[in-house]
């Protein structure tokens, strides 16, 4: 079975612009969560979605925004770019049902 | 608010030698305990734990989970320079928390030759 696959792998952008980066699940996995890395906060959880609907949503602004389409795939935006964003984006998929996530190789972004 | 704390947050140690670390959690509705491993990029996953004292065993890895005390650890035996890493524990919480993990710092590890 294919792993979790992320692009773009890099990334760098300007302040004030905006960025969609992608995520394709584990074959047969509905459940796509995002997270961001960064060295002060670690790793925290962005968003989950599920079946194209959002569920759960984690303590970010609201220029992180993401989407999921029928196939699973699920991409996620960021608007106005701040020099705070660069950061790792990680995106994990689980099955139905099941508790372990397996996360991509990642979004490493670069806000100059 | 869910909360996971790793100690120590960073480990040397020379290949052979055994090494535990530590997870502490207090997660409202807690429903299991995810260990994973990043080396490079992604965080690879080693174990789930939901139940107290069942052993999980993988290899030269293994891991623990009391309930009662709101800790796991993960025993890593007969360490070699690739288990150099840093080692994520992560706790998923029921209710409404679908598909988010609450992560803790991290603990590096680093094994020399």
């Amino acid at each position: 079975k294919a792993g979790v696959t992320q692009t773009p792998r890099y990334l760098i952008k300007t302040r004030g612009q905006q960025v969609t980066l992608s995520c394709s699940p584990i074959s047969g996995h509905r459940s796509v969560s995002w997270y961001q890395q960064t060295p002060g906060q670690g790793l925290q959880f962005l968003f989950e979605y599920f079946s194209e609907t959002q569920r759960n949503k984690g303590n970010f602004p609201g220029r992180f925004s993401g989407r999921q389409f029928s196939n699973s795939r699920s991409e996620m935006n960021v608007s106005t770019l701040e020099l705070g964003d660069s950061a790792l984006y990680l995106c994990a998929s689980r099955g139905t049902g099941a508790y372990e996530q397996y996360f991509g190789p990642g979004t490493r972004l670069t806000v100059t | 608010e869910d909360k996971v704390v790793q100690s120590p947050l960073s480990l040397v140690v020379h290949e052979g030698d055994t090494v535990t670390l530590n997870c502490s959690y207090e997660v409202t509705n807690f429903r299991s305990l995810l260990w994973y491993k990043q080396e490079k990029k992604a965080p690879t996953f080693l174990f789930m734990l939901t139940s107290s004292g069942i052993e999980k065993k993988s290899g030269r890895l293994s891991s623990i989970l009391d309930k009662k005390e709101l800790f796991s650890i993960l025993n890593i035996t007969a360490t070699q320079t690739g288990d150099s890493a840093v080692y994520l524990c992560a706790c998923h919480a029921g209710g409404t928390s679908y598909g988010k993990l609450t992560f803790g710092q991290g603990t590096i590890l680093t094994v020399h030759p």
